[in-house]
């Protein structure tokens, strides 16, 4: 157990839907990063938060958001879902989000897009 | 539990082999490597980190060696067990500070023959 939580664990839900994908970090941590995993693509970095802000971004598309809460925990926001978002989104926090910080990752969550 | 990347290079070894796991990464900017398992279900679990000024580093039963001249990183488990039998993924972190996340190979599917 690394000490990421995310929730829900799995996800079905149709197309042009939204979804909310809820992480919270391991205690301590103030840097949060999801990434997608599709069979096709591997592990995608999308966005990572720091401390409530943002702090890089990947292959994220525009009808993805993400948000980091005073609390620390994220969400991530999928918006006018398609079948090719189905994947298995995973959460990952680190220390401090530094170049060579450790990142834990979460149990994932996985969305199926009908 | 769901599979990742059905399609993946498998390794098959005999249990109590030694199994030695390969990756090739393309930018000599990469200054921070890391090696992942992924065990069906479940998130990418960290195993071992080497930094680009050394070539080799060791724990408990598994060794990274780091050959900067070919971009070549390998993983080695000694005396392999049932419970290595996973997806391993390299992942390398570019010394950039405008980007802080992983950038994943594509994994490599351990199998341990009993």
């Amino acid at each position: 157990d690394s000490g990421v939580t995310q929730t829900p664990k799995h996800l079905i839900t149709a197309t042009g839907q939204r979804v909310t994908l809820r992480c919270s970090p391991r205690s301590g941590d103030l840097s949060v990063y999801w990434y997608q995993q599709s069979l096709d693509q591997g592990l995608q970095f999308l966005i990572q938060y720091y401390n409530g802000e943002e702090r890089a971004k990947g292959n994220i598309l525009e009808r993805f958001s993400a948000q980091q809460f005073p609390d620390l925990h994220s969400e991530l926001n999928l918006s006018s879902l398609e079948l090719g978002d189905s994947a298995l989104y995973f959460c990952a926090s680190s220390v401090a989000g530094g170049l060579r910080d450790t990142q834990y990752f979460g149990p994932g969550t996985r969305l199926t897009v009908l | 539990g769901e599979s990742v990347g059905l399609h993946l290079p498998t390794l098959s070894v005999q249990e109590g082999d030694n199994s030695i796991i390969n990756c090739a990464y393309s930018n000599s900017a990469s200054d921070y490597f890391i090696w992942y398992k992924q065990e069906s279900g479940k998130g990418p679990q960290f195993i071992i980190d080497i930094r680009s000024n050394m070539d080799k580093r060791q724990g408990q039963r598994v060794t990274v060696l780091l050959n900067k001249t070919v971009k070549h990183l390998s993983l080695q488990i000694a005396a392999t067990q049932p419970g290595d039998s996973a997806v391993y993924f390299c992942a390398e972190n570019i010394g950039d500070t405008g980007r802080r996340a992983l950038t994943f190979g594509s994994g490599t599917r351990l199998q341990v023959q009993p």
